[in-house]
């Protein structure tokens, strides 16, 4: 079975700086599509990023991007130039590409604080 | 993007009385859709698959009686928590593939007193 991990369960950035979150994976399938997430206080679920496996190149989206580590199984999430509008919780996490319509597996989140 | 709305947001019901959640997709079609309940500040945790036209498929520790879903058509899908008690007290989201990504409702704040 596929696990997600996120072994930061807070983290905080000042305003305008950089923030690294965590995210390593377990599977043993080699095509799949990984994910992060944002839950601010509305708790509405907001699609950040997602990259898929077989793309070697790191996805970016604006001031998000990835590092995808495929062999060590680590997909981090960097936040550049960080806004207090990114304060949320953040979650990682997988979907097989074996198989259409399969649920999203997710990782504990990790907590993220914006200061001015 | 697809939208998926869930209504209502928030709820509270008195204990051992039923609530019903629903969910719609507004521009494309749901075959199949998922429900997680969601405690605060941890993450989704999957309840169940509902997909159009077949019976659900609940995970592993849920309770089929207790959390009855139905998918009645390729826009609907309904969770109806029955003879609801305070520990079902919690946020419900639905939530649709469509291709590679997967799009969520809103969320319902479920209070039983």
């Amino acid at each position: 079975a596929q696990t997600v991990t996120q072994s930061q369960p807070e983290m905080s950035v000042q305003e305008a700086e950089t923030v690294t979150l965590s995210c390593t994976y377990d599977t043993s399938e080699s095509d799949y599509y990984l994910f992060w997430y944002k839950q601010p206080p509305s708790r509405q679920m907001i699609l950040v990023i997602r990259q898929e496996a077989y793309k070697q190149q790191n996805a970016t989206e604006n001031r998000f991007s990835v590092n995808f580590q495929k062999a060590a199984k680590s997909f981090s999430l960097k936040i550049s130039d960080s806004q207090l509008g990114d304060a949320a919780m953040y979650f990682c996490a997988y979907r097989t590409r074996n198989q259409a319509g399969t649920a999203l597996i997710f990782g504990k989140g990790t907590t993220l604080s914006v200061s001015s | 993007g697809a939208v998926v709305s869930q209504h209502p947001s928030w709820v509270i019901c008195k204990s051992g009385t039923s609530v019903k959640i629903e969910c719609r997709s507004l521009d494309f079609q749901a075959t199949t859709m998922f429900w997680y309940r969601q405690f605060p500040k941890q993450s989704l945790m999957l309840m169940a698959t509902s997909n159009e036209g077949s019976k659900a498929t609940y995970e592993q520790g849920v309770e089929k009686d207790k959390f009855l879903i139905n998918h009645a058509s390729l826009t609907l899908s309904t969770l109806t928590v029955t003879s609801a008690h305070p520990e079902d007290s919690s946020f419900y989201i639905c939530s649709a593939p469509t291709g590679v990504e997967a799009f969520f409702g809103q969320g319902t704040r479920l209070t039983v007193v």
